[in-house]
């Protein structure tokens, strides 16, 4: 079945750090994948996605590259802020008609001034 | 544009009491609704989804029910609350192999 695999968190980092976050994926077809953000108390944000192989999702100085040889969506960014402490949550997009998200465990993020 | 409503925002409820979750959608018509629960510290679990009014599919047995009396409406329901079921409850919207969008979640805690 479809599943999604990240790495275990908490990530440290000082300010103006570079940040990778490791995303694999199990999946049948060719699922969409996304990257949310949780900030402490708050629902989930939509980050980023893409929707086939080699597309790279963008916003807010985050990318991540669809890449379908090595089945991974890494999540990376090159100088974080202090603001981007959160839990980050990698998924993929069902194949099926219910179109149910697969979400990772999440990793947490936290960035030190 | 569309928006989504979750309320209460919290609620502290005893073990055995009855519980009424509810999910409010705007600015789209006939969207996939979807409720996920969020464990402390954990990930997200789908509990339930709905391609439709009165159409409800259950990802895990538990003590929770879902229906969907409206289009954009989507309510979360228990008879009675265990410790368990405890946690940060999230209802989302989508309109098919795309992106969801969230809710602001409700804070369950049962005592």
């Amino acid at each position: 079945g479809n599943s999604v695999t990240q790495m275990e968190g908490p990530v440290t980092l000082s300010e103006e750090a570079f940040l990778t976050i490791n995303c694999t994926y199990t999946a049948t077809g060719y699922p969409s994948l996304f990257w949310y953000v949780q900030y402490p108390g708050e629902g989930l944000q939509l980050l980023l996605k893409a929707t086939k192989a080699d597309d790279k999702g963008s916003n807010k100085g985050f990318e991540a590259t669809y890449r379908k040889e090595t089945t991974s969506f890494h999540l990376e960014k090159g100088s974080v802020q202090v603001s981007d402490s959160a839990v980050y949550f990698c998924a993929l997009s069902s194949s099926d008609s219910s179109y149910k998200l697969i979400f990772g465990s999440g990793t947490r993020l936290l960035v030190r001034p | 544009s569309q928006t989504i409503h979750q309320w209460p925002a919290t609620l502290v409820q005893p073990v055995g009491s009855p519980l009424s979750l509810e999910c409010t959608v705007e600015g789209t018509s006939n969207p996939n609704l979807y409720w996920y629960r969020q464990a402390a510290g954990r990930g997200l679990q789908l509990l339930f989804y709905s391609v439709g009014i009165g159409q409800i599919s259950s990802e895990v047995p538990q003590n929770l029910s879902a229906s969907r009396p409206q289009d954009r409406q989507f309510i979360l329901s228990s008879k009675k609350l265990l410790l368990s079921d405890s946690g940060f409850y999230l209802c989302a919207w989508g309109t098919g192999l795309t992106e969801q969008f969230f809710g602001p979640g409700t804070r369950l805690t049962v005592l």
